[in-house]
């Protein structure tokens, strides 16, 4: 059966700093690969996705970047992180044109 | 651009008692999706509405796709606290497409109360 995991589960960084969060799935080949955020009291948005390696999709302009350097390995990163960077990212896969599943998340405090 | 909006945003209802959310969507989509989340916790898939007039069900929640008026429903039934959590409905971006770009709803924050 298909997983996906993601970490850090949850992490505190001080403005200014970088950012890693890591998200793998297993069990399955060439997914789609996302990744949302979600933003205290508030509904997903759509950060990043991608059909392949290397083959990232951006939604939004930001001050976050991703990468897909393995088949099933979707990182998120941030130079510079930004107060408003703060909130919830949900890793997520799909197999294409199928049901979406979500990795267990990461809580992210800027302060 | 598609947008997607749930009504209500919050909804408390007493144990045993029947109750609709509603979920609205602004362009073609050839597929709707309901996700449960749980406080602090990551997205539950529930439904996957892949045609005009499907209906699926699941215990007590029961999730129907009207893809002319462009809205689904979520049909809860003799609700019981456990169902408390924040119910996401969610539509493909670009329909036939294969990246699944899913955009949600606002959520429904369901409180059941004893």
């Amino acid at each position: 059966s298909q997983t996906i995991h993601q970490w850090p589960a949850t992490l505190v960084q001080p403005v200014g700093s970088p950012l890693s969060l890591e998200c793998t799935v297993e069990g399955t080949s060439n997914p789609n690969l996302y990744w949302y955020r979600q933003a205290a009291g508030r509904g997903l948005q759509l950060l990043f996705y991608s059909v392949g390696i290397g083959q990232i999709s951006s939604e939004v302009p930001q001050n976050l970047s991703a990468s897909r350097p393995q088949d099933r390995q979707f990182i998120l990163s941030s130079k510079k992180l930004l107060l408003s960077d703060s909130g919830f990212y949900l890793c997520a896969w799909s197999a294409a044109g199928n049901t979406i599943y979500f990795g267990e998340g990461s809580w992210l405090t800027v302060v | 651009e598609l947008k997607v909006e749930q009504n209500p945003l919050f909804l408390s209802m007493q144990e045993g008692k029947n109750y609709t959310i509603y979920c609205n969507y602004s362009t073609t989509s050839d597929r709707l999706y309901w996700y449960r989340q749980d406080p602090g916790k990551s997205l539950e898939s529930l439904f996957v509405l892949l045609s005009n007039g499907a209906v699926k069900q699941e215990g007590r929640l029961m999730a129907s796709l009207d893809t002319k008026a462009r809205l689904s429903t979520l049909h809860i039934t003799a609700a019981v606290h456990d169902l408390s959590a924040t119910y996401f409905c969610a539509v493909v971006g670009r329909p036939g497409g294969a990246t699944n770009k899913l955009i949600f709803g606002t959520g429904t924050l369901l409180a059941v109360q004893p």
